[in-house]
């Protein structure tokens, strides 16, 4: 079925940059996101790219796609403790793209 | 807008008890989702219903029921609790796939 990958645990120093890596399975989707989670709360979304592009751009904000390799990335530009939070990588599947399939996260931690 | 509404936001149970985890929209969206949360899997699917009167089953139905009578209901109904069932359940709506899913804030639920 399909699967989406990422790496656990990332930690970066303030102000340098992060960049989250993420791998899928299903070479239909056709939109992909990126997710924050706070602790206590729900997911909001951060962004998404369309499959039919390689590059966004929102702010702080850098999703790099590469749909041969299944390789999603999200840098974030100048990283603050407020980023600190975990990170899901999420694709749209089924007939209509109804239904999304996450990665298990990744916790950005923030250092000083 | 209130967005998403779950209630309630913990509760602890003894195995065999049935509940309902209540969700509620005020945004008008017919498709309407129930996640489970647990650490290291990020989230997986339990059921969906993309409009009233219409539901279906996610990558983890067994042991929950859902019905979808109204556009902005979308209980879910645990039959008999198992320890097993002790996560942190998530309730999402959305419009269109382009805007991603609007998420509630959560009900911790505690299997003893």
């Amino acid at each position: 079925g399909e699967d989406v990958e990422q790496s656990l645990f990332l930690s970066v120093r303030e102000g340098d940059s992060s960049v989250i890596n993420c791998t899928y399975t299903d070479s239909s989707s056709t939109y992909l996101y990126w997710y924050k989670q706070e602790p206590g709360a729900g997911l909001q979304l951060l962004t998404y790219i369309f499959s039919n592009m390689d590059m966004k751009q929102d702010q702080r904000l850098t999703v790099l796609l590469n749909k041969k390799d299944k390789h999603l990335s999200l840098r974030i530009a100048d990283t603050q403790t407020g980023d600190s939070a975990i990170y899901f990588c999420a694709e749209s599947i089924g007939d209509y793209g109804q239904n999304f399939v996450f990665g298990p996260g990744t916790r950005l931690s923030v250092l000083p | 807008n209130a967005g998403v509404t779950q209630t309630p936001k913990f509760q602890v149970l003894k195995t065999g008890q049935s509940m309902t985890l209540q969700c509620a929209q005020d945004m008008n969206h017919e498709y309407m989702s129930w996640y489970r949360q647990d650490p290291g899997m990020g989230l997986r699917l339990i059921h969906y219903s993309v409009g009233a009167g219409i539901t279906d089953q996610g990558e983890v139905p067994n042991g929950y029921n859902v019905s979808r009578s109204t556009t902005e209901d979308f209980p879910l109904r645990l039959l008999s609790a198992a320890p097993s069932q002790t996560s942190v359940y998530f309730c999402a709506s959305s419009y269109h796939r382009d805007e991603g899913l609007h998420f509630g804030d959560g009900t911790r639920l505690s299997i003893l």
